[in-house]
């Protein structure tokens, strides 16, 4: 079945780093890819997604490019500041295109 | 979007006895799933909630274990039934109004059991 390997964290950086999360699928056909954030003491929501091979996620300053060829969907930012912290979810839909399958998490932090 | 009622939000709860979390959606939504977060763990699917007929579950989770309602487009319950500290977990509601569109989350249910 579908499945997504995420980059353990936990992930420090200082404000202003570069960011990467990295994230590989392994998929039937090519479903949507998902990354979700937690916040700290929030519920999880979307941060972006994209549909499609080469389409590119956006939100926020973050970035994801659906990469058919190396199967990945790593998260970027440029520049990270002390709100980004939280726990960043890599997540695509099941075989059944219904329900989401998450990766194990990464914790962000980042400090100024 | 829709908005996501879980209650309780968190619960201390005997071994042995049994906690059924509700999710309440401000909107009718086609799909609803229940997720299990265990404690430094991902987000691993239960089951899908289907109106009026029984949940389809994942493979590890029975209905024995955790039986699921869904009444409506707007309501559904998750039964955690005869507890362990093993069930110790956020169980988290999700709803998405199709498939491959955005899904949205409640705040969790943090269960401890002791």
């Amino acid at each position: 079945g579908n499945s997504v390997t995420q980059m353990e964290g936990p992930v420090t950086l200082s404000e202003e780093a570069f960011l990467t999360i990295n994230c590989t699928y392994t998929a039937t056909g090519y479903p949507s890819l998902f990354w979700y954030v937690q916040y700290p003491g929030e519920g999880l929501q979307l941060l972006l997604k994209a549909t499609k091979a080469d389409d590119k996620g956006s939100n926020k300053g973050f970035e994801a490019t659906y990469r058919k060829e190396t199967t990945s969907f790593h998260l970027e930012k440029g520049s990270v500041q002390v709100s980004d912290s939280a726990v960043y979810f890599c997540a695509l839909l099941n075989q059944a295109g219904t329900a989401l399958i998450f990766g194990k998490g990464t914790t962000l932090s980042v400090s100024s | 979007s829709a908005v996501i009622s879980q209650k309780p939000s968190r619960d201390i709860c005997q071994r042995g006895t049994s906690l059924t979390i509700q999710c309440q959606v401000d909107s009718q939504v086609t799909m609803m799933f229940w997720y299990r977060q265990q404690p430094g763990q991902s987000l691993t699917l239960i089951a899908t909630a289907n109106q009026g007929s029984e949940a389809t579950y994942e493979s590890g989770f029975v209905i024995d274990k955790f039986p699921i309602s869904r009444p409506n487009l707007t309501f559904s319950t998750l039964t955690v039934s005869n507890m362990s500290p093993e069930d110790s977990s956020i169980y988290l509601c999700s709803v998405s109004s199709a498939a491959d569109t955005e899904a949205f989350f409640g705040q969790g249910t943090r269960l401890t059991v002791v």
